[in-house]
């Protein structure tokens, strides 16, 4: 196990609501990035958090935003949810926004959209 | 074009054959390439990084990377049927401060004993 937890493990929605994914990261890092992986296809790049920052976005509309705390969780927000944001999310922690420096993914959120 | 192509798959081999998993990309700035290692219901695992070109190996497991022919590959010598995952090839770039990767589709593999 990585030390990373994602809240809910499954969740089903209808078109048009909003919903919230949590993520805990692993002791120790502050910088959290997220991941949206539609079935049969690799992660795709949310945006990613250093110390409470947004520092990096992805190709995602606004309707896709992010918070992070002092304790350094975090949040995935999405509005007007669209059946095309059914996939799995994954967030990923990691001591710094490096490269040489390892994610550590969570198990992931299975979001459906109906 | 994507920035990185992955052929999916399947690929279906014996126990103990050596398993060689292949990435092309097309973008010259990428300066670190991953390896992750998915199983079904689970996020991805690191098995591997480089930075810029050469090999690298760890135990059964070697990633090499060509940045003159953009093309990285991993191989599994001995493959185990608890080898069968997805194996996900990612690349990154410095890109406003930090590394944000870039992955492919993901190659499913699959040990038969």
């Amino acid at each position: 196990e990585t030390g990373v937890t994602q809240s809910p493990t499954h969740l089903i929605k209808t078109r048009g609501q909003q919903v919230t994914l949590r993520c805990s990261s692993q002791s120790g890092h502050n910088t959290v990035s997220w991941y949206q992986q539609a079935l049969g296809q690799g992660p795709q790049f949310i945006f990613q958090y250093y110390r409470e920052e947004e520092n990096g976005r992805g190709n995602f509309p606004p309707r896709f935003s992010g918070l992070q705390f002092p304790n350094y969780s975090s949040e995935l927000n999405v509005n007007a949810l669209e059946l095309d944001d059914s996939a799995l999310y994954l967030c990923a922690s990691s001591r710094t926004s490096g490269g040489s420096d390892t994610q550590y993914f969570g198990p992931g959120t299975r979001l459906t959209v109906l | 074009q994507k920035e990185v192509e992955q052929d999916p798959g399947p690929l279906s081999v014996p126990e103990g054959a050596i398993v060689s998993l292949n990435c092309t990309y097309s973008n010259s700035a990428f300066q670190y390439f991953m390896w992750y290692r998915q199983y079904s219901r689970k996020g991805p695992e690191l098995l591997m990084y480089t930075y810029s070109s050469g090999n690298k190996e760890d135990g059964r497991f070697t990633a090499q990377v060509d940045k003159s022919s953009k093309y990285i590959s991993l191989f599994i010598r001995d493959s185990q049927p608890s080898d069968s995952a997805t194996y996900l090839c990612a690349m990154s770039a410095l890109s406003g401060g930090s590394y944000i990767p870039t992955f492919g589709r993901g190659t499913s593999l699959i040990v038969h004993p």
